[in-house]
């Protein structure tokens, strides 16, 4: 079946390190990969998407390259901040499936201190 | 920017008594998911609309919860009657078909004592 798997937190880092964030999966064929990032209190918000191969996807800092061969589309950032805490969601969506359903990691929290 | 608006914020109750959360999507999106939200369980999709006709609710315990949008404006998570095993943090989220760049809602906290 189709799975996502992710690093468990918390993460906790300082300010300004750099950030890696594992996220592997299981799927038939060449599904779509997201990252979420939900910050406290709120609902969850698109940060970036690949929808094929060697792309790579990247917003506000953060970027991540799906790998076909080791089924892989890590998290990265080169300088964390503080504003970042916050936890992050790895997903796919099947290319056998026309609904746009979304299958979601559980979440790692990131921690980033002063 | 567009929201996703879902109603209560908060919702505190006795076991057995019916809740029900409310949803209102961004205009144009034809597609709604409820999603429930637990430390234990992670995000689990409960069902989800597309032009508002259910595709899938599989995920829904089926003898106490269900799931409508008896309008483009509006979709409704009710359960009844509630249990504490219910308490969790309800998600509301709408997109376009073939986007998924999913709006999520602020959620409800529902607390079932």
């Amino acid at each position: 079946g189709n799975s996502v798997t992710q690093m468990e937190g918390p993460v906790t880092l300082s300010e300004e390190a750099f950030l890696t964030i594992n996220c592997t999966y299981t799927a038939t064929g060449y599904p779509s990969l997201f990252w979420y990032v939900q910050y406290p209190g709120e609902g969850l918000q698109l940060l970036l998407k690949a929808t094929k191969a060697d792309d790579k996807g990247s917003n506000k800092g953060f970027e991540a390259t799906y790998r076909k061969e080791t089924t892989s589309f890590h998290l990265e950032k080169g300088s964390v901040q503080v504003s970042d805490s916050a936890v992050y969601f790895c997903a796919l969506s099947p290319l056998s499936s026309n609904t746009g359903k979304l299958i979601f990691g559980q979440g790692t929290t990131l921690q980033v201190k002063p | 920017d567009a929201r996703v608006t879902q109603t209560p914020r908060h919702k505190v109750t006795e076991m057995g008594q019916e809740v029900t959360m409310r949803c209102q999507p961004i205009l144009g999106h034809n597609t709604v998911f409820w999603y429930r939200q637990t430390m234990m369980q992670g995000l689990e999709l409960l069902a989800y609309f597309r032009n508002r006709a259910p595709l899938d609710d599989s995920g829904m315990p089926k003898d106490r919860f269900s799931a409508e949008m008896p309008d483009a404006t509006l979709a409704t998570l009710k359960i009844q009657p509630s249990e504490p095993r219910d308490s969790a943090v309800y998600f509301c989220a709408s997109g376009l078909a073939g986007d998924y760049g999913y709006t999520f809602g602020s959620g409800t906290r529902l607390t079932v004592v």
